[in-house]
């Protein structure tokens, strides 16, 4: 089966932790995006990579870093310093030439500061 | 920074009837698509539509693009309970490197 896995599905943090969220594709995408969501909101990008080993910020990267060492594994790891993470966080791939853009989406991680 | 809006933010309506949601952006874009997501769930894609072209169909969706007043619009015909759910444009800017943008959604329910 093809597709986007991210895990885990629900994830707890206690304030001061870092934790990764894990997102694998076996599309043989070259983009890969992640997103956070918050209750009744919009998307918003938080890195983004079109390459191995490239990455770009987003709109809202502080507190945020991701690594791309392997084309199908794009991990994001939510440090301490980022204040408010309890939120919805979705990860997507694509291809990159301009006929092949659409999304394709995990079914997130629900990640909560306890 | 959000590159969409969708319009209305909330849309409720009966089963048999049409959806029309809008959304507009500010900078010169590559494509623009649709998604939905329901509650709790990853995002599905729609359609596509490129800069170039101007209405495009995939079944019960119909989506226009009037790069003039940087506006698209998502029109579902003869809606179904099930097409209750989120509905996102996005934008691919040109010149972007591949970053996708999202507006803040439209909630659309069907009522039975």
């Amino acid at each position: 089966d093809g597709g986007i896995t991210q895990s885990p599905k629900y994830l707890f943090r206690k304030e001061g932790q870092n934790v990764t969220l894990s997102c694998e594709q076996n599309l043989n995408h070259d983009a890969m995006y992640w997103y956070r969501q918050d209750p009744g909101q919009g998307l918003r990008l938080i890195y983004y990579s079109q390459i191995v080993n490239d990455f770009q910020k987003g709109d809202i990267a502080e507190g945020y870093s991701v690594s791309r060492e392997k084309k199908e594994s794009f991990p994001l790891t939510v440090t301490s310093a980022q204040k408010n993470p309890t939120a919805f966080y979705l990860c997507a791939s694509s291809w990159t030439a301009p006929i092949h853009t659409e999304a394709f989406f995990g079914q997130g991680t629900r990640l909560t500061v306890v | 920074s959000q590159q969409g809006e969708e319009d209305p933010q909330a849309l409720s309506i009966q089963e048999g009837e049409n959806a029309t949601m809008n959304c507009s952006y500010k900078t010169s874009i590559n494509n623009l698509q649709w998604y939905r997501q329901n509650s709790g769930r990853g995002l599905v894609h729609l359609i596509l539509i490129r800069s170039n072209e101007r209405e495009k169909h995939s079944g019960r969706l119909r989506v226009t693009l009037d790069t003039s007043k940087k506006s698209s619009s998502l029109l579902i015909t003869a809606s179904r309970a099930a097409d209750t759910a989120s509905y996102f444009c996005a934008t691919l800017r040109e010149g972007s490197n591949y970053k996708l943008t999202f507006g803040k959604g439209t909630l659309l329910t069907v009522n039975p």
